[in-house]
């Protein structure tokens, strides 16, 4: 089975601080992907990075893949209160229909 | 346009019970698949299926049954609850499932199941 880490677990922060959050593995992904998840709610999907060393913004939010396919970043700049909840990574195993999920980042921003 | 669909949001049973969670979804997704989500650890796949007639286990499949014998629904036995099974249950759909361009996967609102 493959394993996606992520860092930190847990991360609080006051409004308009930066931060990055991580997603590592030691098998290669052919993409990956980022949820954010609210309580009470499904994951809903933010962005699908495909080729090493890629980068996707998206608003505030700068997605990165690594250029060996193993890992990639999340960083939020200003972050905002609306910007709160579980951050989940997810991996697609070259030719296997299925996703491999990380263990989340829960974020808090605080106003 | 209802999205994936779950029910019941919420369930208590008692150890040795089976029931079943139903999920549907009316985008003609060709892909479902089942997760539970427990502290810590993230969506754990369970069982998935890439069209009508035809499904496969995943990363933890021993106690759950699936099977898909429509394109809309794809339902989620527990055969005799045990308290390990006592997690949130998330049912998704996608057109065409993983690929190297992976389609969205969209989420159920998830069902939450206790077992005593």
């Amino acid at each position: 089975t493959q394993l996606l880490e992520q860092s930190p677990q847990f991360l609080s922060i006051q409004e308009g601080e930066n931060l990055t959050v991580y997603c590592n593995s030691s098998s290669v992904f052919s993409s990956l992907q980022w949820y954010r998840q609210e309580p009470g709610e499904g994951p809903v999907l933010l962005v699908t990075v495909v080729t090493g060393g890629e980068v996707k913004k998206l608003k505030r939010l700068t997605f990165q893949f690594g250029d060996a396919r193993k890992d990639s970043s999340l960083h939020i700049t200003a972050a905002q209160p609306g910007d709160t909840g579980l951050y989940l990574c997810a991996g697609v195993d070259f030719g296997n229909e299925k996703l491999t999920f990380g263990t989340g980042t829960r974020l808090t921003i605080i106003p | 346009n209802a999205g994936v669909t779950q029910t019941p949001k919420f369930q208590v049973l008692k150890t040795g019970q089976s029931m079943t969670l139903q999920c549907a979804q009316d985008m003609n997704h060709e892909y479902m698949s089942w997760y539970r989500q427990d502290p810590g650890m993230g969506l754990r796949l369970i069982h998935y299926s890439v069209g009508a007639g035809i499904t496969d286990q995943g990363e933890v499949p021993n106690g759950y049954n699936v099977s898909r014998s429509t394109t809309e629904d794809f339902p989620l036995r527990l055969l005799s609850a045990a308290p390990s099974q006592t997690s949130v249950y998330f049912c998704a759909s996608s057109w065409q499932g993983p690929t190297p361009r992976f389609d969205e996967q969209y989420f159920g609102p998830g069902t939450r199941l206790t077992v005593t």
